[in-house]
């Protein structure tokens, strides 16, 4: 069974630049979390999905952050336009709700901006 | 809101050891769940353990062991036997249900020596 897959693994960009992150989940979970996690640091939750519905968002930078997840499955994370704090790790997981509690987690996006 | 503190940033072991890394959350609730993720260099997140609260038996897999303390809100893990591949980023997690957010520590690097 595939994981969570994400890309681009890698990405540098200039400040003011936008970026997108895709994230497909493994097939059946129809719960997804973007989470930031800066270097030595664990991770934070930008936003949560409950199938197509953005139920947590509370920790998303709204002027310069936006996702989506159409159709319930795959998502995408944006930012415009990208600031030199915005270097990071931008993870995606998936889960089942009503399941072991578990989360499963893509090797993640890391972003540079210069 | 639920905190997660790992206060040991660096633990070193040596080959064949074992090494306990500490855990302490705060909570309010009586049902949640608890895991230990790993971390390699590679950055994907695996899960190494998992403890649901209303288990008063302490999960075990393989080399890994937990003390789940529910009373004082500790969860501690316990790696026997140290392997070189058991170096990494052990991130301590807490979640209130199996929809919510994962609520992470701030992590602890486990080095091993030969």
């Amino acid at each position: 069974e595939a994981g969570v897959v994400q890309s681009p693994r890698y990405k540098i960009i200039e400040k003011k630049q936008p970026v997108a992150f895709w994230c497909n989940p493994i097939s059946g979970h129809n719960t997804l979390y973007w989470y930031l996690q800066n270097l030595g640091q664990g991770p934070e939750l930008l936003i949560r999905y409950e199938n197509e519905e953005a139920v947590d968002d509370s920790q998303l930078p709204k002027d310069r952050f936006s996702a989506e997840r159409l159709k319930g499955v795959d998502s995408t994370l944006k930012i415009q336009p990208a600031e030199l704090g915005d270097s990071a790790v931008y993870l995606c997981a998936s889960g089942q709700g009503a399941s072991t509690g578990e989360l499963f987690f893509g090797e993640g996006s890391r972003l540079t901006v210069l | 809101a639920q905190t997660v503190t790992q206060s040991q940033p660096e633990m070193s072991v040596q080959e064949a050891e074992t090494v306990t890394l500490s855990c302490t959350y705060d909570t309010s609730e009586s049902d949640y769940y608890l895991f230990w993720y790993k971390q390699p260099p590679s950055r994907q997140m695996i899960l190494v353990i998992r403890q649901e609260a209303y288990k008063q038996q302490n999960a075990t897999e393989n080399r890994f062991s937990v003390n789940f303390q529910k009373a004082a809100k500790s969860f501690s893990l316990k790696i026997s036997d140290s392997q070189l591949g058991d170096a990494a980023m052990y991130f301590c997690a807490y979640r209130s249900d199996s929809w919510g957010k994962l609520q992470f520590g701030a992590g602890t690097q486990v080095v091993v020596t030969p």
